[in-house]
């Protein structure tokens, strides 16, 4: 059975600061992979995923992702954070077949002025 | 994007009494949706897998009896947590997938929650 692993419960981060949030994963074949955010009052909103082909994916936002097969990571990044990013960060992994997603327990991003 | 919507967004009932949640697709037929359980701090659980016109699939560990899903149309499927308990309340989240022809797999649109609080 696939997992995730978000070592980082809580990030805070300075406005225009770069942010990098974890994310390992433990799957047998080739991942499906996804970050989503969520916001209060809002639900997920997908970001980017990771199916195939370039290991560097861009998303909406700002944000990319970098998957290392070698090291079963899937890390996010943004160069500049704004205040709007400030949320919930949840990376996931999708099971061939059905559809169903497994998340890791999350990440809360807090930005300062 | 797809809007997925969910009713009511926060109820409080009596211990015993049952809840019944909404998950609607707006603007697009939703062939499977997914309920979720989501813990203060605490990541998405995937609770049952709901396709339309069958009976739900639920995750292991998760009481059927309990948490009743319905998935009578394309649009519609609903959550009614029976004689609810405290232990029950929590924030529950549905997605819906596009089941259209040529969708693959990043086609799930989240509702923004329930909160469901059990006194």
């Amino acid at each position: 059975a696939q997992s995730v692993t978000q070592p980082d419960i809580h990030i805070t981060v300075s406005e225009g600061a770069s942010l990098e949030l974890r994310c390992n994963y433990s799957y047998g074949a080739t991942p499906y992979l996804f970050w989503y955010v969520q916001s209060p009052g809002q639900g997920l909103q997908l970001l980017l995923k990771y199916f195939s082909g370039d290991t560097l994916v861009q998303g909406i936002k700002g944000f990319e992702a970098e998957f290392k097969r070698s090291q079963s990571s899937f890390n996010l990044r943004k160069p500049s954070v704004h205040w709007s990013d400030a949320a919930e960060y949840f990376c996931a992994v999708g099971e061939v077949g059905d559809y169903k997603l497994s998340f890791g327990a999350g990440t809360t991003v807090t930005v300062r002025a | 994007g797809a809007v997925v919507s969910q009713h009511p967004s926060r109820v409080i009932c009596k211990s015993g009494t049952s809840v019944k949640i909404e998950c609607r697709s707006l603007d697009f037929q939703a062939t499977t949706m997914f309920w979720y359980r989501q813990f203060p701090k605490q990541s998405l659980m995937l609770m049952a897998t709901s396709n339309e016109g069958s009976k739900a699939t639920y995750e292991q560990g998760v009481e059927k009896d309990k948490f009743l899903i319905n998935h009578a149309s394309l649009t519609l499927s609903t959550l009614t947590v029976t004689s609810a308990h405290p232990e029950d309340s929590s924030f529950y989240i549905c997605s819906a997938r596009d089941g259209s022809p040529g969708q693959g797999f990043d086609e799930q649109f989240f509702g923004p929650g329930t909160r469901l609080t059990v006194l």
